[in-house]
């Protein structure tokens, strides 16, 4: 059974910095791209960023770009999304996804809240 | 960016009827090469992450009952439940896979009339 979880999340000061990890199981995570999803309170999703199976292409939301680094470990299947300076509009539900036409499988997301 | 609008961002229909939810792109997300649509719909239930009903436009994901389906091609598609059930009230939202950043409906709201 597929299965993805999030973990790291929590309230942090505006331009503070905060990582969140995704530990897989249940496939061959190597196989797999994986992704970055983030959905605000009561908003829609957005796409934050992508990250091809060896970690040799990575791929981000504008306004995110410079911040945010997405990151994985083969070895440990796992997914990793260091935020810094991070803003009140960064406030979101983050769910990771494995990437497979295009995203079949999803974390129950952790919750990370910018505010002083 | 491609841009996706849903319409209705809300309805409410009776048990066992048909439901549709439409979905605009921007731009086509038919990719000439393989002659595929990279237009998915998702599924998402208070609480819950988003769940994958269809991609590539009208292909089911396995486990997904085959009251659900999608079609269409280029900038327009369409998600249609055949037959409502209760478990169903949910919002759905299109996503566009073509290109990066990879963009998604604002989401329809579906409630039992």
């Amino acid at each position: 059974e597929v299965q993805l979880v999030e973990s790291g999340g929590g309230l942090v000061q505006p331009g503070g910095s905060l990582s969140l990890s995704c530990a897989a199981s249940g496939f061959t995570f190597s196989d797999f791209w994986m992704t970055w999803v983030r959905q605000a309170p009561g908003k829609g999703l957005e796409w934050v960023a992508n990250i091809k199976q060896d970690g040799s292409d990575k791929n981000y939301v504008d306004s995110v770009k410079g911040r945010f680094t997405i990151s994985r470990d083969n070895a440990k299947n796992s997914l990793y999304l260091r935020m810094n300076s991070l803003r009140a509009e960064d406030t979101a539900v983050y769910y990771c996804a494995r990437t497979y036409s295009p995203w079949d499988y999803w974390g129950q997301g952790i919750l990370v809240t910018v505010s002083s | 960016d491609i841009v996706m609008t849903q319409s209705p961002d809300s309805l409410a229909v009776s048990l066992g009827e048909r439901t549709t939810i439409n979905c605009k792109s921007s731009q086509s997300v038919l990719y000439s090469s393989n002659n595929k649509n990279y237009l998915a719909w998702y599924q998402q239930k208070p609480g819950q992450p988003p769940n994958l009903l269809i991609y590539w436009a009208s292909t089911r994901k396995s486990g997904v009952p085959d009251r659900f389906s999608g079609s269409g091609s280029g900038t327009d598609f369409t998600l249609t439940i055949s037959s409502l059930q209760a478990e169903d009230v949910a919002v759905y939202f299109c996503q566009q896979y073509y290109s990066t950043p990879y963009t998604f409906g604002q989401g329809t709201k579906l409630e039992i009339k």
